[in-house]
């Protein structure tokens, strides 16, 4: 089992550009989740996922969209990238309470 | 309502000694509560985690206590190791669902 995957694992944008922030699990997991994390703050909840087809926002998801058309995939979107969602994202998936962690994502916007 | 407030911020502690780090929470839906453990440039993974139904949990050194009447839970590491170096998060799930809200970390130090 590779568990979470992130692509890609650093990224540079330009204010205004857009990226797709890439996430699998081949864990069967039915939720997916993504999370952003500022330096020295927790965890942020961005949207989630409780299977294919479902999603809804988390905590903190203006500026971003997401999709889930299969149990493996669910992709982050950015449209019009600013300077405030310069973080490093965090892709994770559950089946029950655990929750599994990819590596992250660090992403600039300049 | 849905915060999670973890202290201190930073600790740093001598080989050999505990570690504790302490979290409080406002909301009593919540019923499960991991700690989490990140070393730098990896995503985090879950150490230890507790139900409101138990007062301690223990697994090797790491002990987690739990208050319910005082809304809050510690992490407590016996005989800390240069190794255990991390930040360590805490954070609570709501029982609507799976979501977790999670503490701001704690960055330990251990010094051999």
């Amino acid at each position: 089992n590779a568990g979470v995957t992130q692509t890609p694992k650093f990224r540079i944008l330009k204010i205004g550009q857009s990226m797709t922030l890439q996430c699998a699990q081949d864990m069967n997991h039915n939720y997916m989740y993504w999370y952003r994390q500022d330096p020295g703050m927790g965890l942020k909840l961005i949207y989630y996922s409780v299977g294919a087809g479902i999603t809804d926002k988390g905590e903190v998801p203006n500026g971003y969209n997401v999709s889930r058309s299969t149990t493996e995939d669910f992709p982050l979107r950015l449209e019009l990238a600013a300077p405030s969602q310069t973080s490093v994202y965090f892709c994770a998936s559950s089946y029950a309470d655990e929750q599994y962690f990819g590596p992250g994502t660090r992403l600039t916007v300049t | 309502q849905q915060q999670v407030k973890q202290s201190p911020q930073s600790l740093i502690v001598q080989k050999g000694g505990i570690s504790i780090i302490n979290c409080a929470y406002e909301n009593t839906a919540f019923d499960y509560f991991p700690w989490y453990q990140q070393f730098p440039g990896k995503g985090p993974a879950l150490l230890i985690a507790i139900r409101p139904d138990v007062s301690e949990k223990k697994e090797g050194r790491f002990t987690i206590s739990f208050n319910k009447s005082a809304k809050q839970f510690s992490l407590h590491i016996m005989d800390s190791q240069p190794g255990d170096s991390a930040t360590y998060f805490c954070a609570a799930r709501n029982n609507a669902g799976n979501m977790l809200t999670f503490g701001g970390g704690t960055r330990l130090m251990v010094k051999p």
